[in-house]
This record gives structure tokens, sequence and C-alpha cells, in this order.
């Protein structure tokens, strides 16, 4: 079984600029999660999708941080202008439609580390 | 607000021996999961054990087992015979069973392991 692929790998960029990371998630998994690491910290949830819907995105910045899951598929997470606290790593993740069958299939990316100077 | 705590920054252990990383956390709910993440430097999240609350019977996975005590709040993680390949950041992370959080995983800080020879 495939992994969760995330690109790119790495990105760095000046501040106020533009940048967007992709996600494929594993095959057949409806819940896609978006996750930003800041350094020295546990991860924190930006956006829960459900198939194509949002299912929690309380924690988006939405001013400056969007994202989309076309076709209930690949996603994308987009931060316009970036700012230098935008610099962590961001994980993709992707489960099981999780009311039915659960927790702990939860499967991860390797992330996009994203420098902003 | 559900939060998890690891109150140790950083721990080594000797090859073989036995090491014990703490995590207690913070909710209201009654029915929700407990994880234990092994982050290396792949930066990717890999599940170590997981734990569901309504479960007396403490989580085994070979050399790794948790001691979950649930009206303390608490969810330590045993790693019997450590291993150089046990070497990373262990990450403790939460969710409801229920509710709009449902599936969002909360995190702890980390704790990172080194292994000695």
């Amino acid at each position: 079984e495939a992994g969760v692929a995330q690109s790119p790998r790495y990105k760095i960029i000046e501040k106020r600029q533009s940048v967007a990371f992709w996600c494929n998630p594993i095959s057949g998994h409806a819940t896609l999660y978006w996750y930003q690491q800041i350094l020295g910290q546990g991860p924190k949830l930006l956006i829960q999708f459900q198939n194509n819907g949002v299912v929690d995105d309380s924690q988006l910045p939405k001013d400056r941080f969007s994202a989309e899951r076309l076709k209930g598929v690949d996603s994308t997470l987009k931060i316009q202008p970036a700012k230098l606290e935008d610099s962590a790593v961001y994980l993709c993740a992707s489960s099981l439609d999780f009311p039915k069958q659960g927790a702990g299939g939860y499967t991860f990316g390797s992330g996009t580390r994203l420098t902003v100077v | 607000a559900q939060t998890v705590t690891q109150s140790q920054p950083e721990m080594s252990v000797q090859e073989a021996e036995t090491v014990t990383l703490s995590c207690t956390y913070d909710t209201s709910e009654s029915n929700y999961y407990l994880f234990w993440y092994k982050q290396p430097p792949s930066r990717q999240m890999i599940l170590v054990i997981r734990q569901e609350a309504y479960k007396q019977q403490n989580a085994t996975e070979n050399r790794f087992s948790v001691n979950f005590q649930k009206a303390a709040k608490s969810f330590s993680l045993k790693i019997s015979d450590s291993q150089l390949g046990d070497t990373a950041m262990y990450f403790c992370a939460f969710t409801p069973n229920y509710g709009g959080s449902q599936g969002n995983l909360i995190f702890g800080k980390g704790t990172k392991l080194s292994v000695k020879p």
C-alpha cells in the first residue's frame, strides 16, 4: 500500500510571497488532515476534510491560509502572503472514515519543511 | 479545552535497558483514544501504540507497553530492551471519539529520546 505523498519536501520563500503544498492521501481514505508543526512543538491541526467537505477549520488562519480537496482525493494547502512565523513543517495525514472505522488508522506523510526568510 | 502534557523534554537510556515516557492529559470526555507516535528525523509520524479509553487493559505492542490510569488522566509509555533505532521524538496524542473534534489529534510537545550504545 502506497503511503501519503507530499510535495515539495522543502521550500524556502521570502515573507509576503505565496506558497502551496500538495498532498495525495492513501486510496480510499475519506478523511484528510493538515497539521502545522512548529520547531520544538507537537503538530497542531489546521484543517480536517471528510471527502471533499470541511469538518473542522477552526484553527486555520483564514486571512492567509486556504485549503481545498478536489473530488475528495488530493488536497492543496496555500499560504498567501507568508509571514516569518509560518516557518514550520506541514504534515498531511489521512484515515478511514473516522466515525465508522474508529481511531488508529491515521497515516502521515513526511511533510513539507517551509522556511520563510 | 483538551490538552496533552509531556513533562520530559529529553531523555536518554542505555541500549537494552528500559525507559518510561510520561504523558498526562486533560479532558471532560469519557470516550476517547490515546496514542504514542514516534517521529524520526524523516519527519513521518509512526504509530507506536494506541489505547481506547473504555478498555481497562493496558495496550502492548512487542517491546512497547502503556500504563493507562484513566482517573489520574495519565498515559505513560514503557520501552523495554531499548534499541538504537528507538532514538526519535515521541509524541503523546489524544482524540475524542465523538463530537466536532472527532478524529482531530491533539499532541503534546514531545520527548526526545536518545538510546546510547
